[in-house]
């Protein structure tokens, strides 16, 4: 157990709907990060927060947003869903701002777009 | 652009031989990097760092070296295990930088 919890664990929608995904970091880690895995690829950095503002973006689409709350939990919105958006969303968390120390990673959460 | 590569996208040992797993990477400003596991439905949990001041690191049956002449990094399992058949994603970051992952190896040890 990793202390990352992620929800849903599973969630399927069709295309043009919305989701959230919601991410709960190990206790006393300030740092939150997206990853998406889609089919057989590796993970690919959406966004990262450090204690409620955004560090850093990586390959993250317009229709996605992201926002870490005062309680340091973090939330994925995925809006006008397209069947290629299907993918396993991965949430990490660290203490640190960003590439000095370990990621520790939730179970993720699989959306199936239809 | 890729900038950590995994050129092997599976690979399988017998249970007891020593496992090699590659990494390649394109950037010469990356100076920290991990090895990660994933098993299935489960998410990565990392394995072991080395930073570019070492070329080696080891912890219990797990070595990774890293040539930084070459770009070059590789994890050593010895003996591998059937318990030790999960997805290996090497990942790389340059200071305050967010880390990079590489596509994963996925490594099967046979009984």
């Amino acid at each position: 157990d990793s202390g990352v919890t992620q929800t849903p664990k599973h969630l399927i929608t069709a295309t043009g709907q919305r989701v959230t995904l919601r991410c709960s970091p190990r206790s006393g880690d300030l740092s939150v990060y997206w990853y998406q895995q889609s089919l057989d690829q590796g993970l690919q950095f959406l966004i990262h927060y450090y204690n409620g503002e955004e560090r850093a973006k990586g390959n993250i689409l317009e229709r996605f947003s992201a926002q870490q709350f005062p309680d340091l939990h973090s939330e994925l919105n995925l809006s006008s869903l397209e069947l290629g958006d299907s993918a396993l969303y991965f949430c990490a968390s660290s203490v640190d701002r960003a590439g000095t120390g370990e990621l520790f990673f939730g179970e993720g959460s699989r959306l199936t777009v239809l | 652009d890729q900038q950590v590569k995994q050129n092997s996208p599976s690979l399988s040992v017998q249970e007891g031989r020593i496992s090699i797993l590659n990494c390649d990477y394109t950037n010469s400003m990356f100076d920290y990097f991990l090895w990660y596991k994933k098993y299935p439905a489960e998410g990565p949990t990392f394995l072991i760092s080395i930073s570019s001041i070492k070329d080696k690191n080891e912890d219990g049956r797990f070595t990774v070296f890293l040539n930084k002449s070459a770009k070059h990094l590789s994890l050593h399992i010895v003996p591998s295990q059937p318990g030790d058949s999960a997805v290996y994603f090497c990942a790389a970051s340059a200071y305050g930088q967010n880390f990079v992952f590489g596509p994963g190896t996925r490594l099967s040890v046979l009984p």
